[in-house]
C-alpha cells in the first residue's frame, strides 16, 4: 500500500481555517485520497477524498496538488468539535489501512 | 439511518473463554472488516470480507476468526482470548468501487481479557 506522511500534531484557534497537509509521493493513477477523522471515544469519520480534482462537501474542502504527491485537508472554520486525530488514506480497492494520522488540537 | 451497529460496546472476559463480537450494517455494503485500535500502534486491520462466504486476512489475523454467512453481518470471533486481545474493536462497511466510495464505522467495542 502505497504510504502517506502527515505531521503528528497541528494546532489551530478556534473559528479560523486550519489547513492539514499530506505527502502521498508514490501515490498510483488510481489510488483515491481519502481523509477520515476520529473523533474522542468515537469510531473513524469520513471526511472527505477525491481522485485529481479539488472537492468540496459539508465538512471541507480537499485540494490535491497537479502531479498528485500531496493534498490539503480545509476546515474552513474550525470549532472545538473539530479537534480530532485527521488520517490521509490512499485508497484503490477499498481497504483502508491507517497510518499514525495528524491530531488537531484546537484552542478556543 | 444508515449504520454500522456493533454489540457490546464494552466487554470484560477471562481468559480462554470464546467470545462473539456482532457487527451489522444496514446499506447493503459488499465490504466489511475489522480493526483494532491499540496506543501507539494506530488502527491496524484484522480481516476483512468482500462479500457472503469470501474473508480474508488483514495485518493481525492471529487468534480471530471471522464469518460472512450474510451479507449485512459479520462476527468477529476470539475462540480463546489472551490478554493480549485487549483493546478497542471497530467494525466497518463500504460498497466496493475501487476506492471511491466511503467507509462507514461502527462505534467500537471495548475489549478486556483478565
Amino acid at each position: 500500500d502505497a504510504k502517506t506522511t502527515q505531521p503528528n500534531s497541528m494546532e489551530s484557534n478556534e473559528e479560523e481555517p486550519v489547513h492539514l497537509p499530506c505527502n502521498h509521493s508514490t501515490i498510483s493513477g488510481t489510488d483515491y485520497i481519502h481523509w477520515y477523522r476520529q473523533l474522542p471515544s468515537q469510531g473513524p469519520e469520513y471526511v472527505i477524498h477525491g481522485l485529481t480534482s479539488n472537492v468540496n462537501n459539508r465538512m471541507a474542502s480537499l485540494a490535491i496538488a497537479e502531479d498528485r504527491k500531496s493534498s490539503t485537508l480545509i476546515l474552513h472554520r474550525a470549532t472545538l468539535r473539530d479537534a480530532a486525530v485527521y488520517y490521509c488514506i490512499l485508497n484503490r480497492d477499498d481497504k483502508i489501512i491507517f497510518g499514525k494520522g495528524t491530531r488537531l488540537h484546537i484552542l478556543p | 439511518e444508515a449504520q454500522v451497529t456493533q454489540n457490546p460496546r464494552y466487554l470484560i472476559t477471562v481468559t480462554g473463554k470464546k467470545l462473539t463480537v456482532t457487527c451489522s450494517q444496514n446499506m447493503n455494503h459488499e465490504y466489511m472488516s475489522w480493526y483494532r485500535q491499540d496506543p501507539g500502534l494506530g488502527l491496524r486491520q484484522i480481516y476483512y470480507s468482500m462479500n457472503v462466504e469470501v474473508t480474508d486476512k488483514g495485518d493481525v489475523p492471529e487468534g480471530y476468526k471471522v464469518s460472512r454467512k450474510e451479507k449485512r453481518n459479520f462476527p468477529l470471533i476470539l475462540e480463546s482470548p489472551s490478554p493480549n486481545q485487549t483493546s478497542l474493536y471497530f467494525c466497518a462497511s463500504s460498497f466496493i468501487l475501487r476506492g471511491n466510495t466511503e467507509a462507514f464505522f461502527g462505534q467500537g467495542t471495548r475489549l478486556t481479557v483478565v
